[in-house]
C-alpha cells in the first residue's frame, strides 16, 4: 500500500523558514518524479514544486521560486521543502504527492502551515 | 502559469448527468494530453479520477469520464450520486511544470 506522509508544519513569522518533510513507502521511491502541492484555506490547489528521480531536476512555481527548494533523499525514501522567507500567502495545507506523467496518483494528508505575525 | 479557468459551481440532480469544463491554452491543455482531474472532499485530500484526458483509474466509477476539444477539457459525471458531491479540479501539463484549475464545486441537489 501506498503511504505518503508529511510533517513539519506549523505557525512561523513572515521572514521564517520551515522545512516540510514527506515519508514515502509502498512503491519505488527512486524511480519517481514527486511533487508538492498546496491549498490555501477555502481556496483550490495550487502546484508548486516537482523534483525528478535523482534530485538532479527541480521545477518551481513562480510564486516560490528563489524562496522554496524542493530535494529528496533516495536512500531514506524522503521528499522535502524547504521554505525561506516565509510570506502570509504561503499560509496553507501543503501536500506531497506521487507524479506520474503529469498525474499526481497518490497524495499524503497534508501538513499545515501558517505564516503569521 | 495562469490558472485554468473551470465554473465555481455546478448541480444536478441525482441520476442526472453534469460537465464540467477546465479552459486554458494552446499553451497548456490545447497541447497536452495529461490533462487529468480530481476529486476532493471536505477536509480530504485530492484523489484523481480521470488522467490523459479520458482515462480512469481503476476503482473510479466508470460514471466519470473526460474529454478535450482545442483548448478546453471536460470531466462528466453520469448518473450522479450523492457521494459525488464534492470540490473537483483540473490539472494541465504545462512544459515541465503544472497548473491548477481554480475548482467547481459539485452539488448534487
Amino acid at each position: 500500500e501506498v503511504q505518503l506522509v508529511e510533517s513539519g508544519g506549523g505557525l512561523v513569522q513572515p521572514g521564517g523558514s520551515l522545512r516540510l518533510s514527506c515519508a514515502a513507502s509502498g512503491f519505488t521511491f527512486k524511480d519517481a518524479w514527486m511533487t508538492w502541492i498546496r491549498q490555501a484555506p477555502g481556496k483550490g490547489l495550487e502546484w508548486v514544486a516537482n523534483v525528478e528521480q535523482d534530485g538532479s531536476k527541480t521545477h518551481y512555481v513562480d510564486s516560490v521560486r528563489g524562496r522554496f527548494t524542493i530535494s529528496r533523499d533516495n536512500t531514506r525514501d524522503s521528499l522535502f521543502l524547504q521554505m525561506n522567507s516565509l510570506r502570509a500567502e504561503d499560509t496553507a495545507v501543503y501536500y506531497c504527492a506521487r507524479h506520474n506523467y503529469y498525474r499526481f496518483d497518490f497524495w499524503g494528508q497534508g501538513t499545515l502551515v501558517s505564516v503569521s505575525s | 502559469q495562469s490558472a485554468l479557468t473551470q465554473p465555481p459551481s455546478a448541480s444536478g440532480s441525482p441520476g442526472q448527468s453534469v460537465t464540467i469544463s477546465c479552459t486554458g491554452t494552446s499553451n497548456d491543455v490545447g497541447a497536452s494530453n495529461y490533462v487529468s482531474w480530481y476529486q476532493q472532499h471536505p477536509g480530504k485530500a485530492p484523489k484523481v479520477v480521470i488522467y490523459e484526458v479520458t482515462k480512469r483509474p481503476s476503482g473510479v466509477p466508470d460514471r466519470f469520464s473526460g474529454s478535450k476539444s482545442g483548448n478546453t477539457a471536460s470531466l462528466t459525471v453520469s448518473g450522479l450520486q450523492a457521494e459525488d458531491e464534492a470540490d473537483y479540479y483540473c490539472s494541465s501539463k504545462i512544459g515541465l511544470d503544472n497548473v491548477f484549475g481554480g475548482g467547481t464545486k459539485l452539488t448534487v441537489l
